[in-house]
């Protein structure tokens, strides 16, 4: 079974600080997946990777950065924590010949941001 | 604009009692319609992905079709462990990422 953790399932930050969400999966996937999830918003989608070290910008991007050091971690870095930026955190991968086929979701995080 | 709307919000069943899911969906160019479950204080699980006007999938008590604006997600004789949020996505547009809706959120009572 494919498996995508999140490195944690709360977090609590104060505005400012800056925050690190990692994600790891073990299916050798390509691609990897950051949204983002509130109530009567639905699922939107912040970064995406398709391989090592590269990165595309996704509906709402702004005041976030990611990091794709490894082919299995992506991590969703908050340079400047807001309390906008409260919400629930979900990663996901998929494999490379089906880009959006099949997406597998981790747990979330839901980070709240005091 | 891309837009993916799910009805109803909210759906309360009896065990048993049959009912639908709709998706409607405006995109240019739809490459493939997602349907994902999702549980409380979880990631959303994928269900079903169909391509083209006319496609069925089918999965237990859930069957999944696809006209050429909406999609449906039929529940025959739900249990109670059917309870969870349903999730609608598109693939297509001008942009090429993942539209999701808002889901809708099922309960069965036994």
């Amino acid at each position: 079974d494919v498996k995508v953790t999140q490195s944690s399932r709360y977090l609590v930050k104060r505005t400012g600080e800056k925050v690190f969400l990692e994600c790891v999966q073990d299916m050798d996937h390509e691609n990897m997946f950051w949204y983002r999830q509130d109530p009567g918003l639905g699922l939107r989608l912040i970064y995406f990777s398709y391989d090592v070290k590269m990165k595309e910008k996704g509906d709402i991007p702004e005041g976030y950065s990611v990091s794709r050091e490894k082919k299995e971690r992506f991590s969703l870095i908050l340079e400047s924590a807001s309390t906008n930026q409260t919400s629930m955190y979900l990663c996901a991968s998929s494999p490379p010949d089906r880009v959006y086929n099949e997406q597998f979701f981790g747990p979330g995080t839901r980070l709240t941001v005091l | 604009e891309d837009q993916v709307t799910q009805s109803p919000e909210a759906l309360r069943l009896q065990e048993g009692e049959s009912s639908s899911l709709n998706c409607s969906y405006t995109v240019s160019g739809l490459r493939g319609l997602f349907w994902y479950r999702q549980d409380p204080g979880k990631g959303p699980e994928f269900l079903f992905t169909l391509y083209s006007a006319g496609e069925e999938k089918e999965k237990e008590r859930l069957k999944a079709t696809l006209t050429k604006k909406e999609s449906f997600l039929h529940i025959t004789a739900p249990k109670p462990e059917d309870s969870a949020t349903y999730l609608c996505a598109v693939l297509g547009g001008s942009q090429g990422n993942l539209i999701f809706g808002k889901g809708t959120k099922l309960s069965v009572k036994p």
